[in-house]
């Protein structure tokens, strides 16, 4: 089953380190989407990203956060200078394009350490 | 208010029993309400959804409810299995958007 690959499972950086976590969506899939867990709290919206610009971000994806289709696989979300905040699980999330809601399919994510 | 409240955090069931999880929203433009499972290490799957046209939608054992005069939908698992010990979100999008508003989570453990 296709499924989306996100890598490195475990970051670690220190404070004002810049950090690309990595995400391969499935091959057919048009919408991505960027989400992040800081522990014990919710899953919250980042950013969306279709036909290569953003279409929605959050009040959190500030000017630290970028995202890039680099190349016709992968997903990219840059923190340009980490803070100790910025500590959660990160998950990416593709869907195809539908008329109505699309069904999203989440990676197992990236556990984002800022010492 | 783009907030989503879930209950209990927490949830014991044995093995045959009904989970019930619910949810509670205040933003009316929310027009899909999709619950996630999530294993440890792994990211959250898509379980079951509902549109607020229904007032129940049920697949399998897993059965939403919607009430949209009470800003409420819940999540109810019937005949819980070990294997549905998870933890499991609700969520909500807003019309026009495709972003996901998630619940805080509960975390079902279903005793042998």
């Amino acid at each position: 089953e296709p499924e989306v690959t996100q890598t490195p499972s475990h970051q670690v950086t220190q404070m004002g380190q810049e950090v690309i976590l990595r995400c391969v969506p499935i091959s057919n899939h048009l919408y991505f989407y960027w989400y992040r867990q800081i522990l014990g709290q919710k899953v919250e919206f980042l950013v969306s990203f279709y036909n290569n610009e953003i279409s929605e971000k959050s009040e959190i994806f500030d000017d630290q956060f970028s995202v890039e289709r680099p190349d016709g696989s992968n997903f990219t979300l840059k923190i340009r200078s980490t803070k100790l905040e910025d500590s959660a699980m990160y998950f990416c999330a593709s869907s195809e394009v539908y008329l109505a809601k699309n069904i999203q399919y989440f990676g197992a994510g990236t556990r984002l350490s800022v010492l | 208010q783009q907030q989503v409240k879930q209950s209990p955090q927490s949830l014991i069931v044995q093995k045959g029993g009904i989970s019930i999880i619910n949810c509670a929203y205040e933003n009316t433009a929310f027009d899909y309400f999709p619950w996630y499972q999530q294993f440890p290490g792994k990211g959250p799957a898509l379980l079951i959804a509902i549109r607020p046209d229904v007032s129940e939608k049920k697949e399998g054992r897993f059965t939403i409810s919607f009430n949209k005069s009470a800003k409420q939908f819940s999540l109810h698992i019937m005949d819980s299995q070990p294997g549905d010990s998870a933890t499991y979100f609700c969520a909500a999008s807003p019309r026009g958007s495709e972003k996901l508003v998630f619940g805080k989570g509960t975390k079902l453990t279903v005793n042998p």
